[in-house]
């Protein structure tokens, strides 16, 4: 069974505070993605990465940065966390190509205050 | 650009009715195409998949076939069951530059099915 485990499911964090995120995927999968879940908007991609330590933003880059030392690894950064940054957060691995289903971590809801 | 569109919901439905939830794109060359499923409190997971025109992908009783003419992947089901509430997720994959299997997603459509 393909596992992708994000580190919480639920974290409250204080305005200005860094904040990781972390995700781990046990398939060998080269791509990785993270996503923000809102009402009304659907998932908006953060960022991805097609191999270790590259990355490629996506729609909505902005306050966030990636790391991505191991290819099982995928770690999501708040440099400086903000109210609009509560979410909820999925992260997402598959293997590299267009026919590939991506695998679905349970999700981590942030809400900062 | 690439893009998803897909009916908007809620959809509120009776046990057994019969389900269509629309679904459109926009893609540049030939995208794969996905339903994917979450049901409450979960991440999303794969309902079904086609990855060229004319295929008809299929799981759980649902179906979809990718219609390169009119561009349209829609999802039917001729009985849904209550446990079949959840939000469904229409999405493309494409193939090109370093954008290999990077999902593209519509906003979803909640269905909710009444006994």
């Amino acid at each position: 069974d393909v596992k992708v485990t994000q580190s919480s499911r639920y974290l409250v964090k204080r305005t200005g505070e860094k904040v990781f995120l972390e995700c781990v995927q046990d398939m060998d999968h080269e791509n990785m993605f993270w996503y923000r879940q809102d009402p009304g908007l659907g998932l908006r991609l953060i960022y991805f990465s097609y191999d270790v330590k590259m990355k490629e933003k996506g729609d909505i880059p902005e306050g966030y940065s990636v790391s991505r030392e191991k290819k099982e690894r995928f770690s999501l950064i708040l440099e400086s966390a903000s109210t609009n940054q509560t979410s909820m957060y999925l992260c997402a691995s598959s293997f590299l190509g267009e026919k590939s289903e991506a695998f679905f971590g349970q999700g981590t809801r942030l809400t900062v205050v | 650009g690439n893009s998803v569109t897909q009916m908007e919901g809620p959809v509120t439905l009776s046990e057994e009715a019969f389900l269509t939830i629309n679904c459109t794109y926009t893609a540049t060359g030939y995208p794969s195409l996905f339903w994917y499923v979450q049901y409450p409190g979960e991440g999303l997971q794969l309902l079904l998949k086609a990855t060229k025109a004319d295929d008809k992908g299929s799981n759980k009783g649902f179906e979809a076939t990718y219609r390169k003419e009119t561009t349209s992947f829609h999802l039917e089901k001729g009985s849904v069951q209550v446990s079949d509430s959840a939000v469904y997720f229409c999405a493309l994959t494409l193939n090109y530059g370093g954008s290999q299997g990077n999902l593209i997603f519509g906003k979803g459509t909640k269905l909710s099915v009444k006994p």
